[in-house]
């Protein structure tokens, strides 16, 4: 499995954009990048997945330069209900992905 | 759909006796995963399955821990016996197919406390 590295926690005030990075140094031809969002005492949930360059739904964006080895989540005007852990993963077919401890992400007024 | 669906949502048990958590995955979907999540270790895998049948079981603690999924519609995570060091928020999830596009679908999680 490809490792991750991301901050363990990061703030950030209401109405601004947020970029979380990760690094995934040896991520494999045939790895995917995706990311989770998990909100207390809930299961995550998936937000985006992407293989290269630029990806963009109703959520987020995601940013993942040529080689690949780190990718940048961005949340849009963030506002306190996005306080939330933030987990990068990377994997082939969306098998076996390591979570890990993730980023808590919180929101101040 | 009603979601992946866990019971009991908590446990609380003595040490050494068994403990039985049970999953309903979404309708239609092949592939089931179990997770722990505790403060010190984040989110592990434990166990998947792929049409019922286990694929992959190296992240199961011990022998203590087993997983049966007897057909596509439920499965069961058992200690026995448990463990204080057990006490963890457990997760099932969900897949419809395999390869990317493919996102895991969490239930709400069973909150496992172990005296």
């Amino acid at each position: 499995l490809a490792k991750t590295t991301q901050p363990i926690s990061m703030d950030s005030y209401e109405g601004q954009e947020v970029n979380i990075t990760c690094s995934h140094n040896n991520i494999a031809t045939n790895d995917y990048i995706t990311w989770y969002q998990q909100f207390p005492s809930q299961g995550p949930r998936f937000i985006i997945q992407g293989y290269k360059t630029k990806v963009t739904n109703e959520v987020a964006s995601l940013f993942i330069p040529a080689d690949r080895k780190s990718s940048t989540l961005s949340l849009p005007r963030v506002s306190l209900s996005d306080t939330a852990v933030y987990y990068c993963l990377v994997g082939e077919g969306n098998n076996r992905l390591a979570f890990g401890k993730g980023n808590q992400v919180v929101v101040i007024p | 759909d009603a979601g992946v669906i866990q019971s009991p949502r908590h446990e609380v048990t003595e040490m050494g006796q068994e403990v039985t958590l049970r999953c309903k995955p979404i309708s239609g979907h092949n592939s089931l995963f179990w997770y722990r999540q505790t403060m010190m270790r984040g989110l592990e895998l434990l166990i998947y399955f792929n049409n019922n049948v286990p694929i992959d079981d190296s992240g199961m603690p011990e022998d203590r821990f087993s997983a049966k999924m007897p057909n596509a519609s439920f499965s069961t995570l058992k200690i026995q016996p448990s463990e204080p060091r057990d006490s963890a928020v457990y997760f099932c999830a969900s897949r419809e197919g395999q390869g990317p596009g493919y996102e895991q679908f969490f239930g709400p999680g069973t909150r496992l406390t172990v005296l």
